[in-house]
């Protein structure tokens, strides 16, 4: 079956750290890769996607390559800041058909001053 | 603006009674999601439905009911048979399968709780 592993949280940084969310994804076939954000209280935001191998998302600083290789694709940002304190979903749609979004489970970003 | 309301954004329950949330979407979107989130949990689909009339259960659809008699609207009713209905529900939208990135647009989430 297709589905995503996503590194627990929390991750606990301090303001203008590194931040890496490891997500690592089993699926049939070729799909589209996902961040998306929930900041408390509200809906989930899509940060960034890729839709096939090698290419880049990114977006407000953060960034994920499609590694087909490694079946990965981890969510990165130089210098994190409190406003970034949120849950970050990885997720996956195979590109053929209807196909619904598979999640992870979310992993927990808390940033300190 | 365009974009998908939930409402209401909470509601209070007593057992035994159902209850229907309100999404309406307004980005002429053809398909559209039910997802429930618990605490430290991902999303679990519902229910979701491809086309107007037309709607699928997805991997938690006990004791939910939907409808989807026009495009831009899809309730959810949470029935009394849904041994456990406290949680923050999410309804999402995006365009038909032939658009192949399959982005979700969400909407700002209902929580209900059971009293």
């Amino acid at each position: 079956g297709n589905s995503v592993t996503q590194m627990e949280g929390p991750v606990t940084l301090s303001e203008e750290a590194f931040l890496t969310i490891n997500c690592t994804y089993t699926a049939t076939g070729y799909p589209s890769l996902f961040w998306y954000v929930q900041y408390p209280g509200e809906g989930l935001q899509l940060l960034l996607k890729a839709t096939k191998a090698d290419d880049k998302g990114s977006n407000k600083g953060f960034e994920a390559t499609y590694r087909k290789e490694t079946t990965s694709f981890h969510l990165e940002k130089g210098s994190v800041q409190v406003s970034d304190s949120a849950v970050y979903f990885c997720a996956l749609r195979l590109n053929t058909g209807f196909q619904k979004l598979v999640f992870g489970t979310g992993t927990r970003l808390l940033v300190s001053p | 603006d365009g974009g998908i309301t939930q409402s209401p954004k909470y509601l209070f329950r007593k057992e035994g009674q159902n209850v229907t949330l309100s999404c309406e979407q307004n980005l002429n979107h053809d398909a559209m999601y039910w997802y429930r989130q618990d605490p430290g949990q991902g999303l679990r689909l519902i229910y979701y439905s491809q086309i107007v009339n037309d709607f699928q259960k997805g991997d938690i659809a006990e004791g939910y009911s939907v409808s989807r008699e026009k495009k831009e609207s899809f309730p959810l009713t949470v029935t009394s048979a849904q041994k456990n209905p406290t949680a923050f529900y999410l309804c999402a939208s995006s365009m038909g399968s032939g658009r192949v990135s399959g982005e979700l647009f969400f909407g700002e989430g209902s929580r209900l709780t059971v009293l």
